[in-house]
């Protein structure tokens, strides 16, 4: 079984158009996040969600939006795609918000190019 | 916000020797302090964490320190073996607030 998954893996695309990358876990954690692997390997937070309301968001563009339809599922758009989003994208999951710092689980990835 | 700094960048063992990779942090307020392995083509994995209310803590061939008056922690693997080759993030994180921020990466490659 497959805790955190995302589709799809690989996305590749031409600057300016619009995607969306898809997360869902089945290990009924409350809190899920979006991260930002540049080539650099750095790992940077974008967005928080627990029970379906935002509670991090970095400074991240406009043309990013997340959304949570369910507290199982994280989705990630992004608008006008430029050379600069070219990254690794990961999803994850953890339990609890507002106690103790828990274990937080990572999605396999999708690397996005941007051409 | 919280800075992690992690060094070596890179960092290449023989089998079987030791390895060490430190991190040091801003925010006096962090007390959650994870280690994650990221392999090759995959999402990064928690191996060990610490909490502020303890300075050390093992678990077989991986331990981690923690010095809160100096702020910095470190990983510590012994008898290295070919698939501890990863890269190793550390990371920070306050009580009450899930953002963790992560250090900047160490590649290890452990030598057959």
């Amino acid at each position: 079984d497959t805790a955190v998954s995302q589709t799809p893996k690989y996305l590749v695309t031409q600057m300016g158009n619009d995607k969306s990358i898809k997360c869902e876990q089945n290990l009924g954690h409350d809190t899920m996040y979006w991260y930002k692997q540049d080539s650099k390997k750095f790992l940077k937070i974008m967005f928080s969600y627990n029970n379906k309301e935002l509670i991090i968001n970095e400074t991240v563009p406009n043309r990013f939006s997340p959304k949570s339809p369910d507290k199982a599922h994280l989705n990630l758009h992004i608008n006008s795609l430029e050379l600069g989003d070219s990254a690794v994208y990961f999803c994850a999951s953890s339990q609890g918000a507002g106690g103790p710092v828990n274990e937080q689980f990572f999605g396999p990835g999708t690397r996005l190019t941007v051409l | 916000g919280e800075n992690v700094e992690q060094h070596p960048s890179t960092l290449s063992v023989q089998e079987g020797d030791s390895a060490v990779i430190k991190c040091t942090y801003s925010d006096s307020a962090s007390n959650y302090f994870p280690w994650y392995k990221q392999e090759l083509g995959k999402g990064p994995q928690l191996i060990i964490d610490i909490r502020s209310n303890v300075g050390e803590k093992k678990d077989q061939r991986i331990a981690v320190t923690l010095n809160k008056t100096a702020k910095h922690f470190s990983l510590h693997i012994t008898e290295t073996q070919p698939e501890d080759s990863a890269v190793y993030f550390c990371a920070a994180s306050i009580r009450g607030y899930q953002k963790v921020t992560f250090g900047t990466g160490t590649k290890l490659q452990v030598i057959p």
